[in-house]
């Protein structure tokens, strides 16, 4: 069945870089997303990546896709504070269902 | 300007109690649907329609009732509320975009659902 996996909690200091990882199972995944939600918040489109594509850069964040090991990665440079929050990753398949993952908890100590 | 508004942001009620959150959208976006996001973070989806039409409708008790009176709105009626209910309810919105986009969503603040 479709499944995504985030591992729960990451913590960094401030100033270094923070890569938080994805794997999905459903090999027809054709879009990928990662949202960020910060407390009491809802949900926020960072960025996302189309199959056909192995790398995005956005500013402090690059997405790598590794469509052979299903494997989804979110990196972003010089974390702050303010990056602080959930990250998910999610996966659609072209249809109207988009299946999200656990949540990756990104601490950043000053 | 806010895409994705659902009220009330804050719901605090009794169980047996009967409640309703209301949501709109203003990006034109054809497809509406309900998550809820338990005291763990994790994330489901509840309904799904597009263009007022159910096409998404997971295991969820038939207590919960979706309404779409145009595909600009999606509220969501709880009957007998109960403990478990209590819990965050997301409401977003896509439009399908064959091209690099996907099935982009754009999630609403949240409403904080306390059953006591």
């Amino acid at each position: 069945g479709e499944d995504v996996e985030q591992s729960l909690f990451l913590s960094v200091r401030e100033g270094d870089s923070s890569v938080i990882n994805c794997t999905y199972t459903d090999s027809s995944s054709t879009y990928l997303y990662w949202y960020k939600q910060e407390p009491g918040a809802g949900l926020q489109l960072l960025t996302y990546i189309f199959s056909n594509m192995d790398m995005k850069q956005d500013q402090r964040l690059t997405v790598l896709l590794n469509k052979k090991d299903k494997h989804l990665s979110l990196r972003i440079a010089d974390t702050q504070t303010g990056d602080s929050a959930i990250y998910f990753c999610a996966f659609n398949t072209g249809g109207f269902k988009t299946i999200f993952g656990a949540g990756t908890r990104l601490f950043v100590k000053a | 300007d806010t895409a994705v508004s659902q009220t009330p942001k804050y719901l605090v009620t009794q169980m047996g109690n009967d409640k309703s959150i209301k949501c709109e959208q203003n990006l034109g976006h054809d497809t509406m649907y309900w998550y809820k996001q338990d005291s763990k973070k994790f994330l489901k989806i509840m309904f799904s329609y597009n263009n007022k039409e159910l096409i998404i409708n997971e295991t969820v008790p038939n207590r919960f009732s979706p309404k779409s009176p145009d595909k600009a709105h999606l509220n969501l009626h709880i009957n007998s509320l109960e403990l478990g209910d209590s819990a965050v309810y997301f409401c977003a919105s896509s439009q399908r975009d064959r091209g690099l986009s996907g099935n982009t969503i754009y999630f609403g603040e949240g409403s904080w659902l306390t059953v006591v």
